[in-house]
């Protein structure tokens, strides 16, 4: 079983909506990362949190350590939006002395 | 540099040979990070270099993969005897010390064995 779950795996939306993605996970962690793949495979690290809230323009991460889940929104989506976003947790029991365990991703597409 | 560096950006190879994989990470970052992300797959952790320290390899798949980092700052990732299953991106992340700083991508190389 993969400690790191992410739901939706697959979320079409039209623009402009809201968009929630789910992250949960199963190990104590010291980080947990978004990150968001276009088509083409580029990475690029979007947040990384170890607790509370972080907003960059329309997309706002949150984390309940507590609780072991972090979401990511996306207000007044748009067709840019599209890519995979994937969720990352660094912990000591996997993903090696720094490396990170990563979710599946979930494939997001926004609709003109 | 200013990013990640990776190359070649893709490799078609025939099943049995050896291929190596290039990163540049951008400079001064001490953590380097080998990671493959197979079709419909998430990301895999392969192996990690901190400093001058002794890598973390416990990601490798088996002992045909294998990876050095010269002077703290390129490494090379080898694939000796590829096989089919091999067929991925691998991608390289640098970072200025650990993933609790945040860390770069590079693009990938897609590997393709045939």
């Amino acid at each position: 079983k993969n400690e790191v779950e992410q739901s939706p795996q697959n979320l079409t939306a039209q623009e402009g909506e809201f968009i929630t993605i789910n992250c949960s996970y199963s190990v104590g962690i010291s980080a947990l990362h978004w990150l968001q793949q276009h088509p083409g495979g580029g990475i690029v690290s979007l947040f990384m949190l170890s607790s509370g809230k972080k907003k960059h323009g329309r997309l706002i991460a949150t984390i309940n350590i507590q609780e072991k889940h972090s979401s990511l929104h996306i207000t007044a989506s748009h067709p840019r939006d599209s890519a995979v976003y994937i969720c990352a947790v660094r912990s000591h029991s996997g993903g090696g002395a720094d490396g990170l365990t990563f979710g599946k991703g979930t494939h997001l597409i926004i609709q003109p | 540099g200013a990013g990640v560096s990776q190359s070649p950006s893709n490799k078609v190879t025939e099943k049995g040979k050896d291929v190596e994989l290039r990163c540049d990470p951008i400079s001064g970052h001490t953590a380097l990070y080998w990671y493959r992300q197979s079709l419909g797959q998430g990301l895999e952790f392969l192996i990690y270099f901190q400093g001058n320290s002794a890598p973390d390899k416990s990601g490798l798949p088996s002992d045909r993969f294998s990876a050095e980092r010269t002077g703290g700052s390129v490494s090379t990732l080898t694939i000796q005897r590829t096989q089919q299953e091999d067929s991925a991106v691998y991608l390289c992340a640098s970072s200025y010390r650990g993933t609790d700083y945040g860390y770069t991508f590079g693009s990938g190389t897609r590997l393709t064995v045939v």
